[in-house]
């Protein structure tokens, strides 16, 4: 199986300030076609998960340009340019390359 | 607008069966492949099943296989999942997700895990 190691597993970040998350496969996300399939999922308090970004780089309607996505091969962060309020809650990087799909241990973002 | 509406969820005895639905409404099931995660009480997200839009290919994770069964009624836009010898490790709440094959996938869009359901909980346990 695929392993998902993200890091930092709790992340306590000011208001207004940028926040980081690594996520590394153990195996290549690049699929047979050419694409990566790797996600970062949003899960806030009491909510279902959501996804936020597709494809590596790829924001989902609605998700805020603060939210980015970079990175190729087994290497991969999701960015936040200035935490808001509303950005806090556990974040998931998922594989959809491999079977069977596997996700992260999970990122919990919290306000200092 | 799209909608996984979860259903089937509650208390049974390790041993025991349940089957779960997943009502999908707001897109055409029978294009889409569809997906069941679950999430242990305050753990993380784990896959455990798929099944493409014709039922032709299915896939199970390790923890899962030979007691769960994931199923679709395409006429009647629903997904199920029948699990049977419960044990109280498989107490979570379970979610449906949208899935499609990655030929659907474009930097404009990509149904992988683009919509998923409130979530069921199950709880097995005597």
């Amino acid at each position: 199986d695929v392993v998902m190691t993200q890091s930092p597993l709790s992340l306590p970040v000011t208001l207004g300030q940028p926040a980081s998350i690594s996520c590394r496969s153990s195996q290549s996300l690049v699929y047979s076609d050419g694409k990566t399939y790797l996600n970062w999922i949003q899960q806030r308090p009491g909510q279902s998960p959501r996804r936020l970004i597709y494809m590596v780089s790829n924001r989902d309607s609605g998700v805020p340009d603060r939210f980015s996505g970079s990175g190729s091969g087994t290497d991969f962060t999701l960015k936040i340019s200035r935490v808001e309020a509303e950005d806090v809650g556990v974040y998931y990087c998922m594989q959809s390359t491999h079977w069977p799909r596997t996700f992260g241990q999970g990122t919990k973002v919290e306000i200092k | 607008e799209v909608q996984l509406v979860e259903s089937g969820g509650g208390l049974v005895q390790p041993g025991g069966s349940l089957r779960l639905s997943c009502a999908a409404s707001g897109f055409t099931l029978s294009r889409y492949s569809m997906n069941w995660v679950r999430q242990a009480p305050g753990k993380g997200l784990e896959w455990i099943s798929y099944i493409s839009s014709s039922s032709s290919t299915i896939h199970y994770a390790d923890s899962v296989k030979g007691r769960f069964s994931i199923s679709r009624d395409n006429a009647k836009n629903s997904l199920y999942l029948q699990m049977n010898t419960l044990r109280a490790e498989d107490t979570a709440v379970y979610y449906c997700a949208r899935d499609s094959p990655g030929a659907d996938c474009s930097s404009s869009s990509c149904p992988k895990y683009d919509y998923w359901g409130q979530g069921t909980l199950v709880t097995v346990s005597s």
